[in-house]
């Protein structure tokens, strides 16, 4: 099994701030990660997602995240928070559970705030 | 194109009673997954349906709780009964269930269980 550490569970940002929001994960493999968004009560929102591919990832709204091998990281950022952006994140991991079936593992999601 | 639907949003019983959840997802979508969210954590994966079939129950508590996906596309979470535990949301999400495609989630059900 994998698993995903998102660093505080609660962020405060000035709008028009820097936004970095953390995660870090466990991985036996090369991993797939996701960023997801909650609205409050919505469900999630797919903000980007690693793929192997570039490891710069760009996604909705803004938001890109660094995948980083060397230390097991996927941060999630954006350079100039909006007021919009105030919403629950929740980072998480793609893995195998055996014969081609993949599932998620979501971090306990980090709420951000965004002070006018 | 129609997102993941799930009805009821809200729900409030009493201890002991059943209750059950409903779940249509995205068309050509295979795989349907049942998440329960706690508040303040990340969804936790109860059951995976690749198509009829369910392919991953092992987080599914299985003396109250119960799913069927007939037909491989809609879907029903059954609790019976229900505990002061089982207060949570309820969220279903689809996928064509490859590791890179992205999961699409309904709006999910807020279930308080008094």
């Amino acid at each position: 099994a994998q698993s995903v550490t998102q660093l505080g569970s609660h962020v405060s940002v000035s709008e028009g701030a820097l936004v970095l929001l953390r995660c870090n994960y466990s991985s036996s493999v090369p991993p797939y990660l996701f960023w997801y968004v909650q609205y409050p009560n919505q469900g999630l929102q797919l903000l980007l997602k690693y793929t192997s591919a570039a490891t710069l990832v760009k996604g909705i709204n803004g938001f890109e995240a660094e995948f980083k091998k060397s230390e097991t990281s996927f941060h999630l950022t954006k350079p100039s928070a909006h007021m919009s952006d105030a919403a629950e994140y929740f980072c998480a991991v793609s893995w195998s559970s055996g014969a081609g079936s993949y599932q998620l593992t979501f971090g306990k999601g980090t709420k951000l705030s965004v002070i006018p | 194109e129609a997102g993941v639907v799930q009805s009821p949003r809200y729900k409030i019983i009493e201890k002991k009673q059943p209750v059950a959840f409903w779940c249509n997802p995205i068309s050509g979508h295979n795989t349907l997954y049942w998440y329960r969210q706690n508040l303040g954590q990340g969804p936790e994966l109860l059951i995976r349906y690749e198509n009829e079939e369910a392919v991953d129950d092992s987080q599914l508590p299985k003396d109250r709780f119960s799913a069927e996906r007939l037909k491989g596309v809609d879907s029903t979470l059954k609790i019976q009964p229900a505990e002061l535990g089982d207060s949570a949301v309820y969220l279903c999400a689809s996928s064509r269930g490859l590791a890179t495609d992205t999961q699409y989630f309904g709006p999910g059900t807020r279930l308080t269980v008094l």
